[in-house]
């Protein structure tokens, strides 16, 4: 079955240090994977995504991702947090086939300390 | 920007009512999705569409239903809704092309005593 894991249920990283929130996939054939940001009682905010090419994606607010084919991983990344980046990060899959829905990990809440 | 605009931002039902949540986008989007988020579960999908009256069941559609009679909207429908279903549910729309992302509205919360 195809799937997404985000192996922390919470990351805390002090205000200037770098953040890295974990994701790892299992999907038959190219994944296109995708990060996204919930702030309280708000929706989903999109940051980036992977389709193809360079594994290093670059997406909104400064942060990227690492697409690892041989880790079978998309780590979300960034070199100098920010107390304002505290929120809860998710990573998703998308199937197949165009249309289709995400399927998605079930979230990491970032904690970013003064 | 692409604006996806649910109708309510809280509700609260009594078990047995029928529940109607409304979504409506603005980018002539052929996708759209209505998912359900709990607390250390994620996002779980119920339903998706990907074109007018068409719909496609997702992980959870039991005690839903769907209506998409008209391209910008889509409506979620718990027959009789029950306390399991209080929820935060939102609503999404995409292109019709695998590297689209979705775009997501503000999330309804259902509660239902």
């Amino acid at each position: 079955a195809q799937s997404v894991a985000q192996p922390e249920d919470q990351v805390n990283v002090a205000e200037g240090n770098p953040l890295t929130v974990k994701c790892t996939y299992s999907v038959s054939g190219n994944p296109y994977l995708f990060w996204y940001v919930q702030y309280p009682n708000r929706g989903l905010q999109f940051l980036l995504k992977y389709i193809t090419g360079d594994n290093l994606v670059k997406g909104s607010y400064g942060f990227e991702a690492e697409f690892n084919k041989s880790q079978t991983s998309f780590h979300l990344k960034k070199p100098s947090a920010l107390v304002s980046d505290s929120a809860l990060y998710f990573c998703a899959v998308r199937l197949n086939q165009a249309g289709t829905a995400l399927i998605f990990g079930k979230g990491t809440t970032l904690s970013v300390s003064s | 920007d692409v604006k996806v605009t649910q109708s309510s931002r809280y509700l609260v039902k009594r078990t047995g009512e029928k529940v109607f949540l409304e979504c409506v986008q603005d980018m002539d989007h052929e996708n759209m999705f209505w998912y359900r988020q709990d607390p250390g579960l994620g996002l779980r999908l119920i339903y998706f569409s990907y074109d007018v009256k068409m719909k496609e069941k997702g992980d959870i559609p039991e005690g839903y239903s769907v209506s998409r009679e008209k391209k910008e909207r889509f409506s979620l429908i718990l027959e009789s809704a029950s306390t399991n279903q209080t929820s935060m549910y939102l609503c999404a729309s995409s292109l019709l092309l695998r590297e689209s992302p979705l775009h997501f509205g503000n999330g309804t919360r259902l509660t239902v005593t």
